[in-house]
């Protein structure tokens, strides 16, 4: 399995300011997605971060509000623009490993915990 | 991805076996059973997966009925930490995984 971290574990943010959350791997990982969980609801996805090109979003959701990128295969960032209130949630980095003979597992990180004032 | 039902909550006694239920009657025949839970403020852990065949692993076993329409995740003896929420998830190959709302298991002592 991969053991996936999370910077910061959670914030406090003011209306208005922008965060970056980075995620980190402890191995190289072919897929690397973006979920948020607003309080008591399941999981969205948010993208998909592609090493070396765009995201991939899901409906919803806009790289202006949500850039995200990957420079390789064991590191992304996502950045939460111009927030306001509603954007407090859990925000969660998850991969994807290609296993031998299997289909791929998808392992979570521990989540980023934003609140906004 | 095929969309699953499940249960909104389950209860279940301390050191007794729990059985969650999942319906995902329109499954495609290369879509996967996936199944993983999340203890409160934490990230979504992996249990389980299987196609057709019956799975076992250390944290649980995995029964697909032969239509494959629907499956029970089974904690042989749960424990108080077993307390989460728990989410079937029907999932092809490179496809986004969907979570619905899962089942919220309380362990009872």
């Amino acid at each position: 399995s991969a053991v996936i971290s999370q910077k910061p574990s959670r914030d406090i943010c003011q209306r208005g300011t922008s965060l970056t959350i980075q995620c980190q791997v402890d191995s190289q990982v072919t897929m690397m997605f973006w979920y948020r969980q607003q309080p008591g609801q399941s999981l969205t996805l948010i993208a998909t971060a592609n090493q070396g090109s765009e995201a991939t979003y899901e409906s919803g959701f806009v790289i202006d509000k949500f850039p995200i990128s990957r420079p390789n295969l064991t590191f992304s960032t996502l950045t939460v623009s111009n927030m306001s209130p509603e954007d407090s949630s859990i925000y969660l980095c998850s991969v994807a490993t290609a296993q031998t003979g299997d289909r791929d597992e998808q392992f979570f990180g521990p989540g980023t915990r934003l609140t906004v004032l | 991805d095929a969309k699953t039902t499940q249960p909104p909550s389950m209860d279940c006694a301390e050191g007794r076996a729990a059985n969650l239920p999942c319906n995902h009657s329109t499954i495609s025949g290369n879509e996967y059973v996936y199944w993983y839970r999340q203890i409160h403020s934490q990230g979504p852990q992996y249990i389980i997966h299987g196609l057709k065949n019956n799975e076992t692993n250390e944290m649980a076993s995995l029964i697909i009925t032969e239509d494959r329409k629907s499956s029970t995740l089974i904690l042989p003896h749960a424990t108080l930490r077993d307390t989460a929420v728990y989410y079937c998830i029907a999932n092809n190959y490179g496809q986004n995984f969907v979570f619905g709302p899962g089942t919220r298991l309380s362990v009872l002592p």
